[in-house]
């Protein structure tokens, strides 16, 4: 079945160092993206890339990079300038087409905690 | 920008149940998708159901419909009939036709008591 998997599923930081999340989607979709989410509050953007080789900021980019080498993988890499990462970071994924109603599929999500 | 808002945090509803979720937005765009996505405890979020901004008819997904009101920017979502499996978080999204990202509301946590 197609879908989004995100590893792992616990990640534990030390203090200056950069960690990185997993994302790969098998549904042929062009867009992908991740969200980090604080305990009881809404989803807020930090990367997106609507094709291979190219990404956008969204609204919480800084301490955080991507990259988007291939169609199917957009890992994000939490590095040691994101001074409070503990959170759950969803990745999601969508057609990618500007005018699509297509919704955005998300994957099971990475819950990040310091040590 | 787009901003969305939903106004409850918390909502509770006896099993069997009728419930309403407020979502309203802000945009000055005419051409737009609406969306509510469901995400149950440590569960996948998932979609609901979507509204295009052109279309008139509210949409309905078996139990779940939306009132939509294109000139009050209101989307609010009515769980019929509610489950206990309906106990989850609700978030509403806002995505205009020519942009590459939805913009999310803050959620609304829904209990569906027993």
């Amino acid at each position: 079945d197609g879908g989004i998997t995100q590893s792992p599923k616990y990640l534990f930081r030390k203090e200056g160092q950069n960690v990185t999340l997993s994302c790969e989607q098998n549904l042929n979709h062009d867009a992908m993206y991740w969200y980090r989410q604080d305990p009881g509050q809404g989803l807020r953007l930090i990367y997106y890339s609507q094709i291979v080789n190219d990404f956008q900021k969204g609204d919480i980019a800084e301490g955080y990079s991507v990259s988007r080498e291939k169609k199917e993988s957009f890992p994000l890499t939490v590095t040691s300038a994101q001074k409070n990462p503990t959170a759950f970071y969803l990745c999601a994924s969508t057609t990618g087409e500007r005018l699509s109603n297509q919704p955005q599929h998300f994957g099971d999500g990475t819950r990040l905690s310091i040590l | 920008a787009q901003t969305v808002t939903q106004s409850q945090p918390e909502m509770s509803v006896q099993e069997a149940e009728t419930v309403t979720l407020s979502c309203t937005y802000d945009t000055s765009e005419s051409n737009y998708y609406l969306f509510w996505y469901k995400q149950p405890p440590s569960r996948q979020m998932i979609l609901v159901i979507r509204q295009e901004a052109y279309k008139q008819q509210n949409a309905t997904e078996n139990r779940f419909s939306v009132n939509f009101q294109k000139a009050a920017k209101s989307f609010s979502l009515k769980i019929s009939d509610s489950q206990l499996g309906d106990t989850a978080m609700y978030f509403c999204a806002f995505k205009h036709t020519n942009a590459g990202k939805s913009t999310f509301g803050d959620g609304t946590t829904l209990t569906v008591k027993p």
